[in-house]
């Protein structure tokens, strides 16, 4: 298995309240994404990086930004929560010969 | 825009049956993914098709990709009670590095 951590695996908070997830990998990836999976949407790609501080913006951006300030670990924001971001929340990395991604465990987040 | 989409996203099939998994998508694209889920878990990386006629086989699943129709599919021969999971099929945005696209999932129930 890719060398994926995620934490915390699950969260439950307040809406308002900020909320920070973190995304560790071991294996030296460029590339690294966070989507959220919401039943009966699939995935959807919220962020993702090319490398240190170098990010961009997915399909829903909204109200979640991003930080990568070392290739190992891509953290998830979310700067003032609400109930719609309650959802299951993946961490994925890749290189360049296939783009292949390969997924963490996932971070359970409830906003009540 | 990018669209995914795949059909049935409900199958309830016996063992020992054969069936089809269809994904379409919008745009041109050379990738495209097969991941599987079980409840629960995260993704699980099946195929990586790279290139028009491309086509995998592991065990009793077999994907294609025709690049020209916009069509993968991933077919399921004599179907045993362990494939039961959701599949999902997942197109590169663009570039590679850009993120994947993902399908809504196929739900799949194999009954003895």
């Amino acid at each position: 298995d890719a060398g994926i951590t995620q934490s915390p695996r699950h969260k439950v908070t307040e809406t308002g309240t900020p909320v920070t997830l973190r995304c560790h990998q071991t294996e030296n990836h460029r590339y690294m994404y966070w989507y959220r999976q919401d039943p009966g949407h699939g995935l959807r790609l919220i962020h993702y990086s090319y490398g240190v501080k170098d990010t961009d913006k997915g399909e829903v951006s909204d109200g979640y930004s991003v930080s990568r300030s070392k290739t190992e670990d891509f953290l998830l924001t979310l700067e003032s929560a609400t109930s719609s971001q309650t959802s299951v929340y993946f961490c994925a990395i890749s290189e360049s010969l296939s783009y292949e991604q390969y997924f963490g465990p996932g971070t359970r987040l409830t906003v009540t | 825009e990018l669209k995914v989409e795949q059909n049935p996203l409900f199958l309830s099939m016996q063992e020992g049956k054969n069936y089809t998994i269809y994904c379409n998508y919008s745009t041109t694209s050379d990738r495209l993914y097969w991941y599987r889920q079980d409840p629960g878990k995260s993704l699980e990386s099946l195929f990586v098709l790279l290139s028009n006629g491309a086509v995998k086989q592991e065990g009793r699943l077999m994907a294609s990709l025709d690049t020209k129709a916009r069509l993968s599919t991933l077919h399921i021969t004599a179907a045993v009670h362990d494939l039961s999971a959701t599949y999902f099929c997942a197109v590169d945005r663009g570039g590679g590095a850009d993120g994947l696209t993902f399908g809504k999932g196929t739900h799949l129930i194999i009954q003895p």
